[in-house]
């Protein structure tokens, strides 16, 4: 299965700091259709997981701009352009290139 | 609006058995693999099982394989997990999602 190894795994942030958090894999998710199947998901307190960006960098409908994703092969970033006090959970990326589905571990985002 | 609203989640003693649903709408249901993903208190996200499209296909992590199966019933556009010989280590909060939309999980707890 692919390993998705994410960093850090908390982040402690004032209002409107810019923050990044990394996502490697094992092998690269570029998929034989020319796709790559990254997905940055935020699970806020107490909810379940919201999808932010899908394909590495394709902001998902209603989600802020201050979100953005880049990467490839097996390097991918989420950053948070000015964190706002509703970015406060947990950052997860996930990846469907390769059977079965896998997340990383998650990084905790508080807010100072 | 797309919706996913799992149900089913119990209290359930070990070795005893349960079925979750998961309604789809808003959306083309029989146009999507489905997959149930589950998330045991205070852990991670951990993929579960998926299926394909028609159904025919079906792929589970190997600790529930042979005690758990998906299906799905595109005239009614929901997905099913029937989960057979519930252990302690299966008490998660399970969602359904198509990897991008999430429902808001439903909560099994298997103990004595």
């Amino acid at each position: 299965d692919v390993v998705l190894t994410q960093t850090p795994p908390t982040l402690s942030a004032t209002i409107g700091q810019s923050v990044s958090i990394s996502c490697r894999s094992s092998q690269s998710l570029l998929d034989s259709d020319g796709d790559t199947y990254l997905n940055w998901l935020l699970q806020r307190p107490g909810q379940s997981p919201q999808l932010l960006i899908y394909s590495v960098s394709n902001l998902e409908s209603g989600v802020p701009n201050r979100f953005s994703g880049s990467g490839s092969e097996t390097d991918f970033t989420l950053k948070i352009s000015g964190v706002e006090a509703e970015d406060l959970g947990v950052y997860y990326c996930m990846q469907a290139t390769h059977a079965p589905l896998t997340f990383g571990s998650g990084t905790k985002l508080e807010i100072k | 609006e797309v919706q996913l609203v799992e149900s089913g989640g119990v209290l359930v003693q070990p070795g005893r058995s349960m079925k979750l649903s998961c309604a789809a709408s808003g959306f083309t249901f029989s146009s999507f693999p489905m997959a149930w993903v589950r998330q045991a208190p205070t852990k991670g996200l951990e993929w579960v099982a998926t299926i394909s499209t028609s159904g025919g296909s079906t792929y589970y992590r190997d600790s529930v394989k042979g005690r758990f199966t998906i299906s799905r019933d595109n005239a009614k556009s929901t997905l099913y997990l029937q989960m057979d010989s519930l252990r302690s280590e299966d008490t998660a909060t399970y969602y359904c999602t198509t990897g991008g939309a999430w429902g808001q999980g439903t909560l099994v707890t298997v103990s004595s």
